[in-house]
């Protein structure tokens, strides 16, 4: 069955300090990848994406992702964070060039301490 | 240019009534998706529209429908509500249904169900 899993639940790191989030997935051919970020009473904005190519993609926000196939993995990275990077991040996959679902794991909720 | 527009932003109802939420599209874009948000889940997928066709649909009861406009403009329809229907509503619109294809998101109608 098709999948994503977040395992962290909550995660609390300091302002300025290095972040990643986990991310695994289950599925019978490499998807396309994403992550996704939630703030508080807002819908969700992407962060990046994985189609093709260099397993390492730069996003916005300063936000990088790598993907290893070997591992199934799609890990979120920041080297340093912000206090307005407090919100639910969101890992999800989805079938290659077809007009289909995405599937969303179920969330990361980043805080920041000051 | 105005973003994914949904209305209302938050609605309270009882057991068994029913309930239609709307979702007016970036202008150009004529595909619409519609997730449902369980607190403390991630979104899942409902149906897909393109065109003013079903394109996809998930794993959701008859209980839920949905409809797309000439003008792209969508509704989300529930019947007969039930107390696990309280969550957000999530509408998105891209350009085309395809996966690859970039996502963007409303702000999403609350829907409590007392």
């Amino acid at each position: 069955a098709q999948s994503v899993t977040q395992p962290d639940i909550h995660i609390t790191v300091s302002e300025g300090a290095s972040l990643e989030l986990r991310c695994n997935y289950s599925y019978g051919a490499t998807p396309y990848l994403f992550w996704y970020v939630q703030s508080p009473g807002q819908g969700l904005q992407l962060l990046l994406k994985y189609f093709s190519g260099d397993t390492l993609v730069q996003g916005i926000k300063g936000f990088e992702a790598e993907f290893k196939r070997s591992q199934s993995s799609f890990n979120l990275r920041k080297p340093s964070v912000h206090w307005s990077d407090a919100a639910e991040y969101f890992c999800a996959v989805a079938p290659r060039n077809s007009a289909s679902k995405i599937i969303f794991g179920s969330g990361t909720r980043l805080s920041i301490r000051p | 240019d105005a973003g994914v527009t949904q209305s209302p932003t938050h609605l309270i109802k009882t057991r068994g009534q029913h309930v239609t939420l709307r979702c007016s599209p970036i202008s150009g874009h004529k595909s619409v998706s519609w997730y449902q948000q369980v607190l403390g889940q991630g979104p899942q997928f409902i149906f897909q529209y393109y065109e003013k066709e079903e394109r996809g649909r998930g794993n959701f009861p008859d209980r839920f429908s949905a409809r797309q406009f000439p003008n792209y403009s969508s509704e989300l329809n529930v019947n007969a509500l039930l107390l696990g229907d309280s969550a957000l509503y999530l509408c998105a619109s891209s350009l085309r249904p395809q996966t690859n294809e970039k996502l963007f998101f409303g702000s999403g109608t609350q829907l409590s169900v007392l």
